[in-house]
């Protein structure tokens, strides 16, 4: 089945250390996108990639890294300089330009600090 | 920047009672999408709205762009359990991006 796969499902980070989220599709889907999800609010935007080898900050890229080196893959990483990492994380995809098509999304990454 | 806010933030109903979800953008949006995320779960794709006074139908499920295109709604008829979750819409007003608005959360009594 074609479709968005998240992994962990579930994450602990320490003070300090940078985390990894891997997302990998095989929708063929051009545009990929990384999403933060607090409880009681919407989705909003971390990092968007159009193309492979290109990416966009979103409205809160800040404390947050990508790469889009092949167009199945867009990993987030968290780093250490964001310091409320504690959310859900939903990665996305989609055929066509980027936020005129509709979304795909993954089972999202719980992510906690321990 | 864009700011798209979504009434009611929660809504209890009994089964088989209609009902409403209302978004209104700060701008003029170029289209509008909605999503649904069933408690524990990812968002999924409803639909979407390009033009201004468009109005489409899924089964019970009504959506209507208004004739601004900065304003949209979500009616459900006769509400099922299988409706429980919370609804988002999405505006986009350039090339920015998607605004989600912060969903309303479907609570069903039988």
């Amino acid at each position: 089945d074609g479709g968005i796969t998240q992994s962990p499902k579930y994450l602990f980070r320490k003070e300090g250390q940078n985390v990894t989220l891997s997302c990998e599709q095989n929708l063929n889907h051009d545009a990929m996108y990384w999403y933060r999800q607090d409880p009681g609010q919407g989705l909003r935007l971390i990092y968007y990639s159009q193309i492979v080898n290109d990416f966009q900050k979103g409205d809160i890229a800040e404390g947050y890294s990508v790469s889009r080196e092949k167009k199945e893959s867009f990993p987030l990483t968290v780093t250490s300089a964001q310091k409320n990492p504690t959310a859900f994380y939903l990665c996305a995809s989609s055929s066509g330009g980027a936020f005129n098509q509709p979304q795909h999304f993954g089972d999202g990454t719980r992510l906690s600090i321990l | 920047g864009q700011q798209v806010m979504q009434i009611p933030q929660y809504q209890h109903v009994q089964e088989g009672e209609d009902f409403t979800t209302y978004c209104n953008s700060s701008t003029t949006l170029s289209n509008i999408q909605w999503y649904k995320q069933r408690p524990g779960g990812h968002p999924v794709f409803l639909i979407q709205l390009v033009k201004s006074g468009e109005v489409k139908k899924q089964k019970r499920l009504t959506f209507q762009f208004g004739e601004a295109k900065k304003n949209s709604s979500l009616h459900i008829t006769a509400t099922q359990t299988t409706d429980v979750g919370t609804y988002f819409c999405a505006g986009r007003g350039g090339a920015d991006g998607l605004t989600f608005g912060k969903g309303t959360h479907l609570i069903i009594q039988p």
